[in-house]
C-alpha cells in the first residue's frame, strides 16, 4: 500500500540553526501539507500546497517557514533560524483529490529537537 | 472556534462496540463530518467521512443524526490496537483546503 515517508524521524539541532524535513508523497496525489504538533498538544494545520504553490498557511507559518517541491517527488519543509519553541512532531499528508475527499494520507512524522 | 464536541476520554471493553459521540449542533447544510484517528505519536489516520446518510466502511460506520446536529463513530468490534485520540470534524468539501484537528476524544480499549 503506497504510503506517506518522512526523513529523517527525529532531528536534534541547536536554536538558531536552519532545519529542513522532508517528505516523499503517494506519488499520484495532488495536494500536500505539512502539520505540527507539540507534544501533548493538538496536531495543528502549517500550510498547504497545490500546483507548486502555497494554497493556504497558518498563522504559525510565519517567514522563518518555507515549503518546496524542488524535484517533482520531494515536498520540503524549512525552518530558517530554529527556536525553542519549534520543538514538536511536523507530520507531512498528501491528497489525492482536490481534497473533495477530505482524505489526508500522513506520513509517520519527523520529530524535531530544538535545544 | 470549535464547531464540534467530544467527550474528552472514553473506555471500552476489548471486543464491544465502540460508540464514539460527537456533537456538531452549528454545521451548515455542505459541511460534511469527518473522523479521524492518531495512534499514540503516530499520524492521523483518515477512517470515515459522510454528509447526512450513514457511511460504512472496513473500520467503521458513521451514524449521523436527521437533523445532522450529531453524529456517532462506530467501531464494531474494538480491538486493543483500537485505543487511540478520535477526532470528529466538520469541513466544506471542495472549499476548504485543510483538515482542523480539535483536542478529540481519547478511547482506550480495555483487555
Amino acid at each position: 500500500e503506497p504510503e506517506v515517508t518522512q526523513t529523517p524521524s527525529h532531528q536534534v539541532t541547536q536554536m538558531g540553526q536552519e532545519v529542513i524535513l522532508r517528505c516523499v508523497p503517494i506519488s499520484n496525489h495532488l495536494y500536500f501539507y505539512w502539520y505540527r504538533q507539540i507534544l501533548g498538544q493538538k496536531v495543528e494545520f502549517l500550510v498547504s500546497f497545490y500546483n507548486n504553490e502555497i494554497s493556504e498557511k497558518s498563522e504559525i507559518f510565519d517567514d522563518q517557514f518555507s515549503v518546496e517541491r524542488p524535484d517533482g517527488s520531494n515536498f520540503t519543509l524549512k525552518i530558517r533560524s530554529t527556536k525553542l519553541e519549534d520543538s514538536a512532531m511536523y507530520f507531512c499528508a498528501s491528497s489525492r483529490h482536490k481534497i473533495n475527499t477530505g482524505e489526508l494520507f500522513f506520513g509517520e512524522g519527523s520529530r524535531l529537537t530544538v535545544l | 472556534d470549535a464547531k464540534t464536541t467530544q467527550p474528552p476520554s472514553m473506555d471500552c471493553a476489548e471486543g464491544r462496540a465502540a460508540n464514539l459521540p460527537c456533537n456538531h449542533s452549528t454545521i451548515s447544510g455542505n459541511e460534511y463530518v469527518y473522523w479521524y484517528r492518531q495512534i499514540h505519536s503516530q499520524g492521523p489516520q483518515y477512517i470515515i467521512h459522510g454528509l447526512k446518510n450513514n457511511e460504512t466502511n472496513e473500520m467503521a460506520s458513521l451514524i449521523i443524526t436527521e437533523d445532522r446536529k450529531s453524529s456517532t463513530l462506530i467501531l464494531p468490534h474494538a480491538t486493543l490496537r483500537d485505543t487511540a485520540v478520535y477526532y470528529c470534524i466538520v469541513r466544506v468539501a471542495a472549499r476548504d483546503d485543510k483538515i482542523i484537528f480539535g483536542k478529540g476524544t481519547r478511547l482506550h480499549i480495555l483487555p
